[in-house]
Formats: C-alpha cells, sequence, structure tokens
C-alpha cells in the first residue's frame, strides 16, 4: 500500500481567513513533503520533514506554515493567502529524505486550494 | 546542474497505437529516474523507475522505459495506449544526498484519438 491521504479535496478561502491543508500516511515514511502545482507545470517543492523536523524550507513566505504532529500527518497552514497561491498542494512521502540511494517518493491526490 | 528536459509538449497519438514519450537527463552521477502519471485533477502516481541493474524497466499499466547512459535517456513505452492513458506525464530524475530533490522536467500532455 503506497497511500498518502489529503484532506480537503477543495478549499476555497478568502485573504483574510485561516485554513488547513492535512496529509496522513501510514507507510512508516519518515520523510514527508509538501509540493505547490500550478497549471501546467511541475510540480515545485516548498518544504520537507525529515524524521518529523522541518529540514527544508524552499524560501517559502510566511503565510505558509507547515507543522508536522507526528510521523504520520503533516499540516500546512495557511493565513493571509493571496490570489496567485491558488494552486493545487500535493502531499508526498518517502521511506527516508531524499530521492537518491534507491528512496522514492509518492504522492497524494492533491488539495485544490483557490482564494478569492 | 541536474536537469530533465521532455522535447515534447503535448503528443497525439491514436487510440491501439504505440507510444514513446521522451525523456533527457543531465546529471553528474549514476540518475535515479522516475516517471509519474498524472490525470486531470488528480496527483501524481509513479509509474516506475529506474535505480540501478536491468536498463529496462517495467511499470504498472504497461508501461515500460529504457536507460541509456550514452545518450542519457530514460523513454517511455507503451505498446498499445488506451484512451485511458490520456494523461500529463512527467519524468524526473532524483538529486540525490540525504536532502536531494525530485527535479522534474516540464511534462508532456497526452492525447489518445478514437
Amino acid at each position: 500500500d503506497t497511500e498518502v491521504t489529503q484532506t480537503p479535496k477543495h478549499l476555497v478561502m478568502g485573504m483574510t481567513n485561516k485554513k488547513s491543508l492535512k496529509c496522513e500516511q501510514h507507510m512508516g515514511h519518515r520523510a514527508m513533503y509538501w509540493y505547490k502545482q500550478k497549471a501546467k507545470k511541475p510540480p515545485e517543492l516548498m518544504f520537507v520533514y525529515s524524521y518529523e523536523k522541518l529540514s527544508i524550507n524552499e524560501s517559502v513566505p510566511s503565510r505558509f506554515s507547515p507543522e508536522c504532529p507526528n510521523s504520520s500527518l503533516l499540516n500546512l497552514h495557511l493565513h493571509a493567502l493571496q490570489p496567485e497561491d491558488s494552486a493545487l498542494y500535493l502531499c508526498a512521502s518517502s521511506q527516508r529524505p531524499g530521492s537518491g540511494s534507491g528512496n522514492t517518493i509518492y504522492f497524494g491526490e492533491g488539495s485544490w486550494l483557490t482564494v478569492v | 546542474a541536474q536537469s530533465v528536459t521532455q522535447p515534447d509538449i503535448h503528443i497525439t497519438v491514436s487510440e491501439g497505437a504505440s507510444l514513446e514519450l521522451r525523456c533527457n537527463y543531465s546529471y553528474g552521477a549514476t540518475p535515479y529516474l522516475f516517471w509519474y502519471v498524472q490525470s486531470p485533477g488528480q496527483g501524481l502516481q509513479l509509474l516506475l523507475k529506474y535505480f540501478s541493474g536491468d536498463t529496462l524497466v517495467q511499470g504498472i499499466k504497461g508501461f515500460e522505459a529504457e536507460f541509456k547512459r550514452s545518450q542519457s535517456s530514460f523513454n517511455l513505452r507503451k505498446p498499445s495506449v488506451h484512451w485511458s492513458d490520456a494523461a500529463e506525464y512527467f519524468c524526473a530524475v532524483g538529486a540525490g544526498g540525504s536532502q536531494g530533490n525530485l527535479i522534474f522536467g516540464k511534462g508532456t500532455k497526452l492525447s489518445v484519438k478514437p
């Protein structure tokens, strides 16, 4: 089973709202990721959590705040977003950090975010 | 610097015809290569991967890919395309290291005509 579950599937929020995206995996993976994908583009890495600690922040604006409560869960807290933040947000996980040495990154179905 | 090139932005094939999607990579060491597929409105699904060993790898849904080091290529093939294969296909290389990320190509959109 290589399932990464994301909720909600769709989210519409105003620019003054606070909302969260949630991600869960039960594969015992110790690395979890947030990616952002705009239409007709490949995914772009936002954050990497390695053994529940934030290890990579790809210069993401502070209006995006990740959280890893435990090894199975990953949240992305959203506050004061802009319309240009509308995108598909993908969660992913892998057995260990990185994409080398035979490590495979598995993606969830994504959360579609619209900021109005 | 590592990079992945997918030369074809959009390909249209007839149902039942064969398919080859091209992928070229630039990477200094042994590459870890992946093909992902993304159906409209969906996340990315892993089709297949190459880490080492046999250069012809089999994946899900009848896809295969061949690693050719001399050509820095990892082309995806399917002998007979089905309408449900219409999707966006991304080739990616693992950047390696403990914090290495996936480097994606820009993707190839596959359309299937009846």
